[in-house]
């Protein structure tokens, strides 16, 4: 199985300052025949089922606020939130589908500092 | 509009056998990419994925649990269902179901169902 470990496990921003949250994959998860990085980022909300933030490594889903970014290849990866809001603490989580056996990060919990 | 529904028992004793339904609406399993997946969260701790089937009946299975886990469609009734036999109280979790697209990463899933073992 592929595995993902996340760092930090835990970080406190303040509001307005920037949220950096890795990923690695102890495998390549770049599928080279058509250049995709398999790899997407939920965010999970107490209480809630986790929401999908990015796929494909950097592409934000409908509706999710253009403070929120992906990027990397290969076997690291990175979330950005740029401008840190009351709304985004939360565990964010990374997710591996290069493999069909899917395989997620440990969870990076986002508090106010 | 896409909705999933885990629905099952909360309460299961250890040894018996979980069987865990997902509903869905808004589309169609039988579609090309289409995939439910379902994925389990024990209190407090990461998301760990156990089970998919896919539009084309295929289905696959996490590795350290494949020899206790069966993963099925009907796609008349739009439902999955995940049965995870003798169960632990380590099984203690939160179920989701969660629709794949792409055949890739999951866009939506339910709410969850807490299924608690123990005796």
């Amino acid at each position: 199985d592929i595995e993902m470990t996340q760092s930090p496990d835990s970080l406190a921003v303040s509001l307005g300052e920037r949220a950096t949250i890795n990923c690695r994959s102890n495998h390549s998860v770049l599928f080279s025949p058509n250049n995709k990085n398999y790899l997407a980022w939920y965010q999970q909300k107490p209480g809630q089922p986790p929401k999908l933030l990015i796929y494909w490594a950097s592409t934000r889903e409908f509706g999710v606020p253009d403070r929120f970014s992906g990027s990397g290849s290969g076997t690291d990866f990175t979330l950005t939130i740029s401008s840190l809001q009351a709304e985004d603490v939360a565990v964010y989580y990374c997710q591996q589908y290069y493999s069909t056996l899917r395989t997620f990060g440990q969870g990076t919990k986002v508090e106010i500092k | 509009q896409v909705t999933l529904r885990e629905s099952g028992p909360a309460l299961v004793k250890p040894t018996q056998t979980l069987t865990l339904t997902c509903t869905f609406s808004g589309f169609s399993l039988t579609t090309r990419g289409m995939c439910v997946s379902w994925i389990r969260q024990p209190p407090g701790k990461t998301l760990e994925w156990l089970a998919l089937i896919d539009w084309d009946g295929d289905e696959s299975y996490s590795t350290s649990l494949k020899t206790r886990l069966t993963i099925s469609k009907d796609t008349s009734k739009n439902q999955v269902v995940l049965t995870m036999t003798n169960m632990d109280p380590v099984d203690t979790a939160t179920y989701y179901c969660a629709r794949i697209r792409e055949g890739a990463f999951f866009d939506y899933w339910g709410q969850g169902a807490l299924v608690t073992v123990s005796s």
